[in-house]
């Protein structure tokens, strides 16, 4: 099995919704990834969990908080969130975190806010 | 400037073609440079990476590096409908900063 598996595919909510995204994978990786993507633009990188702590947070807003219940399942909760944090929230995993070449993404959650 | 440039295209290109997307670097600390390929709607899927200054080979792609020049290429030959994607370079630095591009849309038409 080599998939990343994400759902919801599609979200849409209001700003003082509370909602979350799941991310799975059954690869044995240890680096767990949530990367944000804007239209036309490249993935951008939010946090990455390493052994189910978080070790990089990239400066995102408290609204996005992350959570790794075990190695293989990754969540992203959502509350108060902002029109413009619609975007395809992407999660990816590697062997390792230093591994950061090698990621396999999911599909991607679709998040529009109104 | 930005760390990674790529040209966004978009790319049309007859089925057959050759395929050559570039991107430029800035810095020299980058070691490692890898190829995604990102159909729509879907996430980025890994399709060549390469340590050294070089070619190598997959089937139908080429991912070439010139370290010199802070210049990666990815050539598609024989190109496929099928291709029609977005193409993001993407590398590495040695603090395992992974950088992407902007990504090339690429239409290859039957």
């Amino acid at each position: 099995d080599t998939e990343v598996t994400q759902t919801p595919k599609h979200l849409v909510m209001g700003m003082t919704n509370k909602k979350s995204l799941k991310c799975e994978q059954h690869m044995g990786h240890r680096a767990m990834y949530w990367y944000k993507q804007k239209a036309k633009k490249p993935p951008e990188l939010m946090f990455v969990y390493s052994y189910e702590k978080l070790s990089i947070n990239e400066s995102v807003p408290s609204r996005f908080s992350p959570e790794c219940p075990n190695s293989s399942l990754l969540n992203l909760h959502l509350h108060a969130l902002q029109p413009e944090d619609s975007a395809l929230y992407l999660c990816a995993s590697s062997q390792l975190a230093g591994d950061t070449g090698e990621l396999f993404f999911g599909e991607g959650s679709r998040l529009t806010v109104l | 400037q930005k760390e990674v440039e790529q040209d966004p295209g978009p790319l049309s290109v007859p089925e057959g073609a050759i395929v050559s997307l570039n991107c430029t670097y800035s810095n020299s600390a980058f070691q490692y440079f890898m190829w995604y390929r990102q159909y729509s709607r879907k996430g980025p899927e890994l399709l060549m990476y390469t340590y050294s200054s070089g070619n190598k080979e997959d089937g139908r792609f080429t991912a070439q590096v010139d370290k010199s020049s802070k210049y990666i290429s990815l050539f598609i030959r024989d190109s496929q409908p099928s291709d029609s994607a977005t193409y993001l370079c993407a590398m590495i630095s040695g603090a395992n900063n992974l950088f992407f591009g902007t990504g090339t849309r690429l239409t290859v038409i039957p």
